[in-house]
């Protein structure tokens, strides 16, 4: 069975400072996807990163960056110099690489506090 | 363009009425799922549409939950005889073609049953 882990319930930082979302994951699959979302306030989830377990390069995205690492199978999020409007509940997630149906798992969330 | 919409935004009822949630994806999307978010969790999958054809509805949690989506569009999540465990937010989900391509979420249905 699939599985994530966000064990960061809560952080908070103060604006301008860096910080790290964890997120590690369970899965049999050889191929899978995984994904983060941000859920600000208005309840919506948006997508920020999908990324397939073939490829292991780090990604960035302005201030944003991904860091996927299969041999301890993690796959943690940066947010380079925190802003206010980051304050949201951040959530890993994990799916099958099936034709269709991949339904999505998600961790518990991280909800990030950036102060100002 | 639109995304995802769901209808109502808030929906409160009484224990034991029974409620309607619409979603409407996005155009053209083939896939469609239901999750379910209780409150500081994550979201939870309930059941999955290709189309019109409902191919995965393992995470209803009981038959009281029961979802359609007829003419491979707009999809209706129905609870029946509500309890006060189905209080949570009901998400709508879309995706184009999988595995390509991601799912896009709607706003949601917060049901509160009193």
């Amino acid at each position: 069975a699939q599985k994530v882990t966000q064990a960061q319930t809560e952080i908070s930082v103060v604006e301008k400072e860096d910080v790290t979302l964890d997120c590690v994951y369970e899965t049999r699959d050889t191929t899978y996807y995984l994904f983060w979302y941000k859920q600000p306030p208005s309840g919506e989830l948006v997508f920020l990163i999908r990324r397939n377990s073939f490829d292991e390069q780090n990604e960035i995205s302005g201030r944003y960056s991904w860091n996927f690492q299969k041999s301890t199978s993690s796959f943690n999020f940066t947010i380079t110099a925190s802003q206010v409007v980051d304050s949201a509940v951040y959530f890993c997630a994990l799916s099958e690489a099936k034709e269709y149906g991949n339904k999505l798992v998600f961790g518990a969330g991280t909800i990030l506090r950036v102060k100002s | 363009g639109a995304g995802v919409s769901q209808s109502p935004r808030y929906k409160v009822a009484k224990r034991g009425q029974d409620v309607a949630l619409r979603c409407d994806p996005i155009s053209g999307h083939v896939s469609l799922f239901w999750y379910q978010q209780a409150l500081g969790q994550g979201p939870e999958f309930l059941t999955y549409f290709q189309n019109e054809a409902q191919l995965d509805k393992s995470g209803l949690p009981s038959d009281r939950f029961f979802a359609e989506r007829p003419e491979g569009s707009v999809s209706t999540l129905k609870i029946q005889r509500t309890q006060q465990e189905d209080s949570a937010v009901y998400l709508c989900a879309s995706s184009f073609k999988e595995p390509s391509y991601e799912q896009y979420f709607g706003p949601g249905t917060r049901l509160t049953v009193t």
